[in-house]
């Protein structure tokens, strides 16, 4: 019974170099969302993927930032040579019909780390 | 633009008295808020929602109020528990338009002592 599984749990990369951050939802949900806590502030949206679709990346930076969720295997956020603001937390969610139906279930986070 | 605030970082409660968490937002759209209690280096769980069409909802010892026009919603927490303290996020959503999209805040550091 396994709840939101993400990994690593902590990462860290050098300035200029990519990180690859992996989300695998509950079992039988099939949209998942990815948020980004900075430092003493609250859970910020970034994406909102289903499987092999982007639903909403509105909250995502434009350039360096992707996300999928492929038909097979887990979701991927990727940042690409990162830079020290990219330091925090990024939690995965995953709900069964879509958050505006059924509250999200958080997985325990990747803490990213750029020096 | 914070659509969502929580404007104690803090608060401090005595084993057995109620816990009372505050969040205010501006939206007036949103109409779907939850709680979510977060232990460190956890990720947050899901506490208790209300629909804009209600302005309560309980479960055990937690209580969610909305007041619409004020915009405002708060958590009660009776009797509060040692086992409480954590950070506690209010969030908010417009079900109709954004996907789900939920709205956080910066989070109530509850510390409930013996």
């Amino acid at each position: 019974n396994a709840g939101v599984m993400q990994n690593p749990r902590h990462l860290v990369r050098r300035r200029g170099q990519e990180a690859r951050l992996r989300c695998s939802p509950m079992k039988g949900h099939s949209h998942v969302y990815w948020y980004r806590q900075l430092p003493e502030e609250g859970l910020k949206f970034m994406v909102y993927l289903q499987k092999e679709n982007i639903i909403d990346e509105s909250g995502m930076p434009k350039e360096r930032f992707s996300a999928e969720f492929p038909k097979e295997g887990p979701s991927i956020l990727r940042i690409q040579q990162v830079v020290r603001g990219d330091s925090a937390a990024y939690f995965c969610a995953s709900s069964r019909q879509g958050a505006n139906n059924s509250p999200l279930h958080f997985g325990n986070g990747t803490r990213l780390t750029v020096t | 633009d914070q659509q969502v605030k929580q404007n104690s970082p803090s608060l401090s409660v005595q084993e057995g008295r109620i816990s009372i968490l505050n969040c205010d937002y501006t939206n007036s759209m949103f109409d779907y808020f939850l709680w979510y209690k977060k232990y460190p280096a956890e990720g947050p769980t899901f506490l208790i929602s209300i629909s804009s069409i209600k302005d309560k909802n309980e479960d055990g010892r937690f209580t969610v109020f909305l007041n619409k026009s004020a915009k405002h919603l708060s958590l009660h927490i009776v009797p509060s528990q040692p086992g409480d303290s954590a950070v506690y996020f209010c969030a908010a959503t417009d079900r109709g338009s954004t996907l789900g999209r939920l709205y956080f805040g910066r989070g109530t550091q509850l510390t409930v002592w013996p």
